[in-house]
């Protein structure tokens, strides 16, 4: 059974502050990396998607990939309380499908950003 | 372009009862893929459909079906209902698939009583 691994949190972070988010990989074939947001109660919105390894910006977002050490993170820069959601870590599933289906989300991150 | 749509929003059914819920993908999206999440679980793969095949499903019991027209739209069905099958069920729309990138409809809150 292929994995991604979250922290669950809450991760509590003040209004302006960087929070870091993180996720590591049991697939070593994946290449397609996904964030999505989830609010309570709604569903969930891509917001980042990275295939390359390095850094990927836009906005207040950067998503970071370093696919040897099967890691990939999500910065949110001057962290609003509108960012306070449930932040989902999404990998491709390299044998295309399965059980599992097409990409493997893990659990979410619980980020909370204090006024 | 617009959304993913799913019918209805919220539902309410009895055990024993059968539930259809439907998904329109974005427009030219080929590939529908549907989940369940509850409190705790996360996202729980139910199946992917695509051009009107079944691709891939998941780990659950037959009473869980579904199928894809040719116009891509879905449907999932539920048969004799459990209270356990309570949970926001999400459809997903993806291009091809794969390792493309999936995007969600609002999700169907299903509630067994």
């Amino acid at each position: 059974q292929k994995e991604v691994e979250q922290n669950s949190g809450p991760l509590s972070v003040p209004e302006g502050a960087i929070a870091s988010l993180n996720c590591t990989y049991s697939d070593r074939g994946s290449q397609s990396f996904f964030w999505y947001r989830q609010y309570s109660g709604k569903s969930p919105e891509l917001i980042m998607f990275i295939y390359s390894n390095g850094d990927k910006e836009d906005g207040r977002f950067t998503a970071q990939l370093n696919k040897a050490s099967q890691y990939v993170s999500l910065l949110i820069r001057d962290s609003q309380p509108s960012d306070s959601a449930t932040y989902l870590c999404a990998v491709n599933n390299a044998n295309y499908g399965g059980s599992q289906g097409n990409l493997i989300f893990g659990k979410g991150t619980k980020l909370s950003v204090k006024p | 372009k617009a959304g993913v749509t799913q019918t209805p929003r919220y539902l309410i059914k009895t055990r024993g009862q059968q539930v259809t819920l439907s998904c329109s993908p974005i427009s030219g999206h080929r590939s529908v893929s549907w989940y369940q999440q509850t409190p705790g679980q996360g996202l729980q793969f139910l199946f992917e459909y695509f051009s009107e095949t079944q691709r891939n499903k998941g780990n659950f019991p037959g009473r869980f079906s579904g199928r894809q027209f040719s116009n891509s739209r879905s449907e999932m069905n539920v048969s004799t209902l459990e209270l356990g099958d309570s949970a926001l069920y999400l459809c997903a729309s993806s291009p091809q698939g794969g390792s493309y990138e999936q995007y969600f409809g609002p999700g169907t809150r299903l509630t067994v009583t």
